[in-house]
């Protein structure tokens, strides 16, 4: 496709369980990016690839928290025995060097 | 830590109108971006602004840089309903992550 696709749109599931949210960059983008977006904390950045190799994980809130991507392509961000904190809107980012950010629709969790 | 402060948090005005949302950073980033959001979307890139005195335009918007001040500013010009969304700037970290540090977000709602 031609943006960035994340999936699922939305996750519902129970405080302790586990979640993968996906995010598919722009293809030929070599950076990638994951940040958060909640109402009490505005949007804020989690990690950051650029290929496969995440140089910058400093936004991680906890170990809970984990990241990777293949072929330099598709990434993955797993929250594990999520918490009521953990409900956001996780967006997803691609660029190309000394490019802006491109953004998807966003993954919004919901922890019960 | 590269903090970004943006002004004011909502702001209503008529159509027609005019008025100006701020950004104040607080590092030595030469690199300031401002996006678009619309209740439920993500978010759309709208201008960069890479040197100072930068100065930038898309139709009602206009986008100008300071990099002395450490101030952005984001004019909106004779506003039309078309234009309510949620208005972001963001300092890009000029280390090796070039990951985004976000200001809180205008809320701008433009009234008939």
């Amino acid at each position: 496709g031609a943006g960035v696709s994340q999936s699922p749109s939305n996750k519902v599931t129970e405080k302790g369980k586990d979640v993968e949210l996906r995010c598919d960059p722009i293809s030929g983008h070599t950076a990638l990016y994951w940040y958060r977006q909640s109402l009490g904390q505005g949007l804020e950045f989690l990690i950051y690839f650029q290929g496969n190799s995440a140089p910058d994980k400093s936004g991680l809130p906890s170990d809970r928290f984990s990241a990777e991507r293949t072929g330099g392509s598709v990434s993955t961000l797993t929250i594990q025995r999520t918490q009521q904190e953990d409900s956001a809107v996780y967006l997803c980012a691609s660029s190309s060097p000394n490019q802006p950010q491109h953004f998807g629709d966003g993954t919004r969790l919901s922890i019960l | 830590e590269l903090k970004v402060e943006q002004n004011p948090l909502f702001l209503s005005m008529q159509e027609g109108k005019n008025y100006t949302i701020y950004c104040n950073y607080s590092t030595t980033s030469d690199r300031l971006y401002w996006y678009r959001q619309d209740p439920g979307k993500s978010l759309e890139s709208l201008f960069v602004l890479l040197s100072n005195g930068a100065v930038k335009q898309e139709g009602r918007l206009m986008a100008s840089l300071d990099t002395k001040a450490r101030l952005s500013t984001l004019h909106i010009t004779a506003a039309v309903h078309d234009l309510s969304a949620t208005y972001f700037c963001a300092s890009e970290d000029t280390g090796t992550a070039s990951k985004l540090t976000f200001g809180t977000g205008t809320r701008l709602q433009v009234t008939l």
